[in-house]
């Protein structure tokens, strides 16, 4: 089974920073899909930022980068300029879409609670 | 607008009164989906469902039934709910292909006392 790990509990950082998110995952597949969730005070869902396994170039939204990699199983979110609208709980999810359940099934890590201050 | 509506949003109850969270969506997705969050924990699924009458278990399924009668509804039911059911529940929806995303409804917080 596939496991996804967020060993930051919490972070801190000022407005303006840059501030980076860690996540390592466990699998055996070669073919897989990671993402970023932001799950802000509202407890609303929000999709970050994804990328596919097999591409090697790192993907990027405006401000949200991460840095993969593959070999390591590390998947990292890097925020630049950090705004007082990124405070928010963040999670890391796996996807595996080999088979029926797993190509729709999101595999969290625990989350990282980020706090962005002014 | 394209959406997943749940309710209620927040609910209390007591042990043993069974209760249904009702989950909508109005994007004609085929892929519907529970997930449970708890904190240190994530969030954990606990049914999914591929399309009309087709549904299994998720990771953490103990305690909880579904069904799946209409394409845009996937209420989940606990029987007899328990203190340990206590929790931040989200539906979420897609359109069932591979790598399309995942829409979250607005999350239900159960209390069960």
């Amino acid at each position: 089974a596939q496991t996804v790990t967020q060993s930051q509990p919490e972070m801190s950082v000022q407005e303006a920073e840059t501030v980076t998110l860690s996540c390592t995952y466990d699998t055996s597949e070669s073919n897989y899909y990671l993402f970023w969730y932001k799950q802000p005070p509202s407890r609303q869902m929000i999709l970050v930022i994804r990328q596919e396994a097999y591409k090697q170039q790192n993907a990027t939204e405006n401000r949200f980068s991460v840095n993969f990699q593959k070999a390591a199983k590390s998947f990292s979110l890097k925020i630049s300029d950090s705004q007082l609208g990124d405070t928010a709980m963040y999670f890391c999810a796996f996807m595996n879409p080999t088979n029926i359940q797993g190509a729709q099934k999101l595999v969290f890590g625990q989350g990282t609670r980020l706090t962005i201050n002014p | 607008e394209a959406q997943v509506t749940q309710n209620p949003r927040y609910l209390i109850t007591v042990t043993g009164k069974k209760l249904t969270v009702t989950c909508s969506q109005n994007m004609n997705h085929e892929y519907m989906s529970w997930y449970r969050q708890d904190p240190g924990l994530g969030l954990r699924q606990i049914y999914y469902s591929m399309n009309v009458e087709v549904t299994d278990k998720g990771d953490v399924p103990e305690g909880y039934k579904v069904s799946r009668k209409e394409k845009r509804n996937f209420p989940l039911i606990l029987e007899s709910p328990s203190p340990n059911q206590t929790s931040l529940y989200f539906c979420a929806s897609s359109l069932g292909s591979t790598y399309n995303e995942q829409f979250f409804g607005p999350g239900t917080r159960l209390t069960v006392l």
